[in-house]
Parts: C-alpha cells; sequence; structure tokens
C-alpha cells in the first residue's frame, strides 16, 4: 500500500509559472522526502523536512509540512522547461524503520517553454 | 549517481532463469535498498539491508531474495523469473539524516 499519496497526477503549465503538487500520508512520520525522476533515469533527492519542522526551501523549492492533517506540498517557483520531471514524495516512518521510504505514485509536471 | 552502480543497465530474460541483479556503492553506508518501479504503482520496497549479512523483507518480496557479503555490494536475485517481475529495479543507499542516493536503474524484461 502507498503511504504517499500525490495530487495532482499531472500537471501542465507554461514557463514562469509556479507549480504546486500536495502530498497526504497515512501514519506518523519521521520525515518526508521530495524526489525528481527525469523520464528513463534514476530519482534525485531535492529536499528533506523532518517532522518538527513545518518549512524549508531549497532554491526554487518550497516544501511544507502539516503534520495534524498529514500532508506536504511541494512548490517550485518560476518554473522552467528543464523542471518538467515525475516528482515524488516519499516518508520515512517513526520508530524504528531502517530509514525505509515508502512512496507514493508521482505528479507528472510538464512546463511548456 | 556518484558513488552507487547498478548492473546490468539492461536485461532481457526467459520465463523460469534466475536472474542476479548486482548494487555496488562506494561510500560505504550501512543501509541499502532494493525497489521496483511499475506504472500506477510508483517505487516499491523488495528487500533491504542494515549491514553485511543483514537483510529483511520488503513490501513486495515473494519471488527475490537478497545477499550482502561485503558493504559495498547488495545482490538482488530472480530466483525463478516470471513475466509479472518485467520493471525497472533501483537500488538505493541511505546516508543517515539524508536523503536516498539511487542508481541509474536496471531496465528488466522477461519474455
Amino acid at each position: 500500500s502507498q503511504q504517499g499519496e500525490e495530487d495532482p497526477q499531472a500537471l501542465s503549465i507554461q514557463e514562469g509559472e509556479n507549480a504546486t503538487m500536495n502530498c497526504s500520508y497515512k501514519t506518523s512520520i519521521n520525515n518526508l522526502q521530495w524526489y525528481r525522476q527525469n523520464s528513463g533515469r534514476g530519482l534525485v533527492h531535492l529536499i528533506l523536512i523532518r517532522s518538527n519542522e513545518r518549512e524549508k526551501h531549497s532554491g526554487r523549492l518550497r516544501v511544507t509540512l502539516d503534520t495534524s492533517k498529514k500532508s506536504s506540498s511541494l512548490l517550485i517557483t518560476a518554473s522552467r522547461a528543464a523542471d518538467t520531471a515525475s516528482y515524488f514524495c516519499a516518508t520515512v516512518r517513526g520508530g524504528t524503520s531502517y530509514g525505509k521510504l515508502t512512496f507514493g505514485q508521482g505528479t507528472i509536471l510538464t512546463v511548456h517553454p | 549517481d556518484a558513488g552507487i552502480t547498478q548492473s546490468p543497465r539492461h536485461k532481457v530474460t526467459e520465463t523460469g532463469t534466475p536472474v542476479t541483479l548486482r548494487c555496488h556503492q562506494t561510500e560505504n553506508h550501512r543501509y541499502m535498498y532494493w525497489y521496483r518501479q511499475d506504472p500506477g504503482h510508483g517505487l516499491r520496497l523488495i528487500h533491504y539491508s542494515y549491514g553485511v549479512k543483514d537483510t529483511d523483507k520488503g513490501e513486495v518480496s515473494d519471488g527475490y531474495s537478497v545477499s550482502r557479503s561485503k558493504t559495498e555490494d547488495f545482490l538482488l536475485t530472480l530466483e525463478s523469473a516470471t513475466s509479472s517481475q518485467t520493471s525497472v529495479y533501483f537500488c538505493a543507499i541511505n546516508p543517515t539524516g539524508y536523503g536516498y542516493t539511487f542508481g541509474s536503474g536496471t531496465r528488466l524484461t522477461v519474455v
């Protein structure tokens, strides 16, 4: 079963616009991570937010975490065509989990030039 | 990705044959993982390792076995490949407190 569920499943925007992707999860977590995957490639880690954090920034990325609602969002500002990729949220559960990640099914982002 | 390599990158095999995929890391990390990625399912954990000779099952472990005799190598074996095991397989390492580093993947086709 998927711990994280992303919304929307697909998002199409114009270059320069902002892109927002949402993730919901079911159990208590230690941290939540976002990854990007370009077509046919491996996943690349974007950002990690711990359960006691509410917001983190990295360049044009902004991640929020609401543990009371068991949800997170990823905002990409001023998007570029190169941001076209699939984006996945993944969670590490609380307790002894050996760092195992549980992934959502991802959001496919298309940024048109 | 730097520090982790998977081999082979592509493989076509026949139903019923054994297949072994290799993951090699140069980072000396304790934790290693095997995932499979299928359309509509995202990435699902097959097996993981928390040290040499220490492994455990993940979400979709049926039909797979693993071995880790050295810190740097984590092998995934399909004992008798089936068409349902056609997938893209990713290995990952986990620097504690940071995000995973993934390998480039192995695309396996079982015919």
